[in-house]
């Protein structure tokens, strides 16, 4: 049964900071594994797909890598600020179907 | 706007009341899905309608009855329902014919059952 850790729950951090967030999971037989922000009471933001082919993905400020040997990926946010502060998710899904798995998220809070 | 969109954005019903969920997806997807966020629980899969045709049940009660009429279009038909399905009802989508398969969120419903 796959499970998806995601260290740490929370964190804060002074404005202009790089950070890392982690993703743990116990399956390596993962299809893909996405990287998602939410906003208090909002739905979810797309923010990096990693298929389970690639090592890692860029989008300006954020990158995300993968390990699946080690059952891992971080996603990396360069040059933290305040808009930045939200809980992010990361979800993976297995290979042969659709089901996805989520992580219980990291909030993030970025001090001005 | 991410191109998913829910209707209604907040619902509050007793536990004898039928109600419905509607969610619409305007980006060519085939694929739709929906989630169930709980206070303190990680996103759970409910249920997952490709080409219309249904291919995940999480083990969802029958209190709540998924229906997909077109590729577009997703429902969540709600009766009976417990205090405890009280929650925010996520409704996805993506493009899985050929990918990128990125699964793409609407805003939410929040349901609260009193």
């Amino acid at each position: 049964k796959q499970e998806v850790t995601q260290i740490p729950a929370a964190l804060s951090v002074p404005e202009g900071e790089n950070l890392v967030l982690n993703c743990s999971f116990t399956d390596s037989a993962i299809y893909n594994l996405q990287w998602f922000r939410q906003d208090p009471g909002k739905g979810l933001t797309s923010l990096l797909l990693i298929q389970s082919s690639q090592r890692e993905q860029t989008s300006g400020r954020l990158n995300a890598s993968l390990d699946k040997s080690s059952g891992r990926s971080t996603l990396y946010i360069a040059a933290s600020q305040p808009g930045d502060s939200a809980t992010y998710l990361c979800a993976v899904r297995r290979t042969g179907g659709f089901k996805t798995i989520f992580g219980a998220g990291t909030r993030l809070f970025v001090k001005a | 706007e991410t191109g998913v969109t829910q209707t209604p954005r907040h619902l509050v019903m007793g536990m004898t009341n039928k109600k419905s969920l509607k969610c619409e997806q305007h980006l060519g997807h085939n694929a739709m899905y929906w989630y169930k966020q709980s206070a303190k629980k990680p996103l759970e899969l409910m249920f997952v309608y490709n080409f219309k045709e249904q291919t995940e049940n999480n083990s969802v009660p029958s209190r709540f009855s998924p229906e997909c009429p077109n590729s577009s279009h997703l429902f969540l038909h709600l009766h009976t329902l417990q205090p405890e399905d009280s929650a925010l009802y996520l409704c996805a989508s993506s493009q899985e014919q050929a990918g990128p398969y990125e699964q793409y969120f609407g805003p939410g419903t929040r349901l609260t059952v009193t």
